[in-house]
């Protein structure tokens, strides 16, 4: 069975500074990944996805992601952070039939 | 994101309520999902259909029953419903099932069992 863990449940950074958010997969094939951002009392709105093209995957609002593959590892990063960024984000692995594990999820929070 | 609609967006129910929550999709999906989302807990998937058939049930009790009756439009009957059901709804649609489609949330039901 594939899984996901996110290896932090809080992050805190100050505005303008980059983000990281940290993300490893296990899976016993080429994985689907994706990011996702949850803002409060909304859904989920996708950030970026990798399905075995380029490693390094470009989203929307600056966020990107590169997959290892050694690492097993899809971390998310941003240049610099924006107040706006403020949410919880869920790293997740999609399995056969588009069954998708979900990771807990990190909570950004953006310092003025 | 108004490509998924659910409604309503806020439930209160007591235990011995029957509701229904809805969802539609604007994007010609072929593919449907409900999740739960609970505190301290990862999303839970509950039910898949893919072209109006139900392909998938996450050992969800019965309490809970989709109904899906055109590929745009996606129910959650409720019935007899306990405290611990109190949680986030959210419904999903995918192009298809194949694992490298990314599936698109609407902005799911808050639940609230008295």
């Amino acid at each position: 069975a594939q899984s996901v863990t996110q290896l932090d449940s809080h992050v805190s950074v100050s505005e303008g500074t980059p983000v990281l958010l940290r993300c490893n997969y296990s899976s016993s094939y080429s994985p689907s990944l994706f990011w996702y951002v949850q803002h409060p009392n909304k859904g989920l709105q996708l950030l970026l996805k990798y399905t075995s093209a380029a490693t390094l995957v470009k989203g929307i609002n600056g966020f990107e992601a590169e997959f290892k593959k050694s690492e097993t590892s899809f971390h998310l990063t941003k240049p610099s952070a924006h107040m706006s960024d403020a949410a919880e984000y869920f790293c997740v692995v999609s399995e056969g039939g588009n069954k998708l594990v979900f990771g807990a999820g990190t909570i950004l929070r953006v310092k003025s | 994101e108004t490509g998924v609609t659910q409604t309503p967006r806020h439930l209160v129910m007591g235990m011995t309520n029957k509701k229904s929550l809805k969802c539609e999709q604007h994007l010609g999906h072929n593919a449907m999902y409900w999740y739960k989302q609970s505190a301290k807990k990862p999303l839970e998937l509950m039910f898949v259909y893919s072209l109006e058939e139900r392909v998938e049930n996450n050992s969800v009790p019965s309490r809970f029953s989709p109904e899906c009756p055109n590929s745009s439009h996606l129910f959650l009957h409720l019935h007899t419903l306990q405290p611990e059901d109190s949680a986030l709804y959210l419904c999903a649609s995918s192009q298809s099932r194949e694992s490298n489609q990314p599936q698109h949330f609407g902005d799911g039901t808050r639940l609230s069992i008295l």
